[in-house]
């Protein structure tokens, strides 16, 4: 198994531009989730997923969309980038039951984003 | 919601020396607690967990951590770290049924030799 994994691994945009964070997992996870690091903040949450067609809002959603159309799949889009989103983002999946997830969490390699 | 709150952001020790970090969590329910590490330009790893069952929990290379319910904390330690251990430490807390994993600001842990 890859476990899970993001591209890119590193990213800069100007101020404005739009991408996508992209985020895969191979072990039939339904719990997905998006985090962004920043020094002295520890990981904050920005949107997860418990399965399929399935999303919602974390700690720190504002400026992100999120989408789930397959399991192994829950791209994380910056519509317009901002300076304040640069950022180490880390996708994680889980186990899920009854639609909550009460397991560990696998972490990807992250995405190192920088937005001038 | 859930939070996480950890002292001591930066700790500097001699190899062999022992470690304790302190990880205190506020919500009154079941919680689910996972200490992770971050290893220099790594990803986070899980060292240990407490789903239920004994308190003292034993992780990866010589972790081990104890869940005091009446304190709402779980302290991680180790008798004689080494070089290797330097790194950034997470605390992390799941109340039962929450979809939200919710992080302490985490420990950088620098090891002398």
């Amino acid at each position: 198994n890859a476990g899970v994994t993001q591209t890119p691994k590193f990213q800069v945009l100007k101020t404005g531009q739009s991408m996508t964070l992209q985020c895969a997992q191979d072990m039939n996870h339904e719990y997905m989730s998006w985090y962004r690091q920043d020094p002295g903040m520890g990981l904050r949450l920005i949107h997860y997923s418990v399965g399929a067609g399935i999303t919602d809002q974390g700690e720190v959603p504002n400026g992100y969309n999120v989408s789930r159309s397959t399991t192994e799949d829950f791209p994380l889009r910056l519509l317009s980038a901002a300076p304040s989103q640069t950022s180490v983002y880390f996708c994680a999946s889980s186990y899920s039951r009854a639609g909550t997830t009460s397991y560990e969490q696998y972490f990807g390699p992250g995405t190192r984003l920088t937005v001038t | 919601a859930q939070s996480v709150s950890q002292h001591n952001h930066h700790v500097i020790l001699s190899e062999a020396a022992s470690l304790e970090l302190g990880c205190n969590y506020s919500y009154g329910g079941t919680v689910n607690l996972f200490w992770y590490v971050q290893y220099p330009g790594q990803h986070l790893q899980l060292l240990l967990k407490y789903f239920s069952g004994d308190p003292l929990v034993k992780g990866i290379k010589g972790f081990e951590a104890e869940f005091i319910k009446s304190k709402f904390s779980f302290n991680l330690r180790k008798p004689s770290v080494q070089w290797s251990d330097t790194a950034e430490y997470f605390c992390a807390v799941l109340a039962y049924g929450n979809n939200r994993l919710a992080f302490g600001k985490g420990n950088q842990v620098v090891v002398i030799p």
